[in-house]
C-alpha cells in the first residue's frame, strides 16, 4: 500500500525554522516527482514546491523562494521541505504530494500525504 | 502564472441530484488538469485526471471533460459521500494552480 507520512510541524516563532519530512513507503521511492502543497485552514490549496526523482528539476513558488528548501533522500525514501525566515502566513497545513509516472496521467498527483500542521505565532 | 477559475464557489444540492462545477484556465492547458475531492481535516484525493479520465476506484458517476481552456466535473446522482469540497488544478506547468475550490453542502 502506497503511504505518504508527513511529520515535523507544530508551532513556531516568526522568524524560526522548520524541516518537514514526507516518509515514503510501499513504492520505489526514487523515480517519482514529489511536490509540497500547502493549504490555510478554511482556505484553498497553494502549490509550494517541487523536485525531480534525482533531485533535480527544483522549483518554489515566488511567496517561499529564497526561504525555503526542498530536499530528498532516495536511500531513506524520505522527501523534505526546510522552511527558513518563517512568517505568519505561512500557518498551514502542509501536504507532501506524489505525481504519476504514467503518462496518460498527465503530472496528476496520485497519492497525497495526510499534512502536517505548521503554525507561526509569538 | 496560469489562473483557475473555478464557479461555482459552493452550492447546495440534495442526493440524487446532478451538479456541474466548472473550471476556466486563464490560458491553453490541453488537457493537463486534474480534479480532486477533499473532506474536512483529510487530504485531497484524486478523482480525475487529464481532464476526463476516472482514478482508479471512483465511481463513475463522476465525470470530467473540456480542452483548452474550459472544464467541468459532473457529479450524477449525489450520494451522501459526495459531500465534499473540490478543486481543480493544472498540471501543464509550474507553479502549478489550484482553482479557489467549490464546497458541494446538502440542501
Amino acid at each position: 500500500e502506497v503511504q505518504l507520512v508527513e511529520s515535523g510541524g507544530g508551532l513556531i516563532q516568526p522568524g524560526g525554522s522548520l524541516r518537514l519530512s514526507c516518509t515514503a513507503s510501499g513504492f520505489n521511492f526514487g523515480p517519482y516527482w514529489m511536490h509540497w502543497v500547502r493549504q490555510v485552514p478554511g482556505k484553498g490549496l497553494m502549490w509550494v514546491s517541487r523536485i525531480d526523482g534525482d533531485g533535480s528539476g527544483i522549483m518554489y513558488a515566488d511567496s517561499v523562494k529564497g526561504r525555503f528548501t526542498i530536499s530528498r533522500d532516495n536511500a531513506k525514501s524520505t522527501l523534505y521541505l526546510q522552511m527558513n525566515s518563517l512568517t505568519t502566513e505561512d500557518t498551514a497545513v502542509y501536504f507532501c504530494a506524489r505525481v504519476s509516472l504514467l503518462g496518460v496521467f498527465k503530472r496528476a498527483y496520485d497519492f497525497w500525504g495526510q499534512g502536517t500542521r505548521v503554525t507561526v505565532s509569538s | 502564472d496560469i489562473q483557475m477559475t473555478q464557479s461555482p464557489s459552493s452550492l447546495s444540492a440534495s442526493v440524487g441530484d446532478s451538479v456541474t462545477i466548472t473550471c476556466r484556465a486563464s490560458q491553453y492547458i490541453s488537457t493537463y488538469l486534474s480534479w480532486c475531492q477533499q473532506k474536512p481535516g483529510k487530504a485531497p484525493n484524486l478523482l480525475i485526471y487529464a481532464s476526463s479520465n476516472l482514478q482508479s476506484g471512483v465511481p463513475s458517476r463522476f465525470n470530467g471533460s473540456g480542452s483548452g481552456t474550459d472544464f467541468t466535473l459532473t457529479i450524477s446522482g449525489l450520494q451522501p459521500d459526495d459531500f465534499a469540497t473540490y478543486y481543480c488544478q493544472q498540471t501543464y506547468t509550474t507553479p502549478r494552480t489550484f482553482g479557489q475550490g467549490t464546497k458541494v453542502e446538502i440542501k
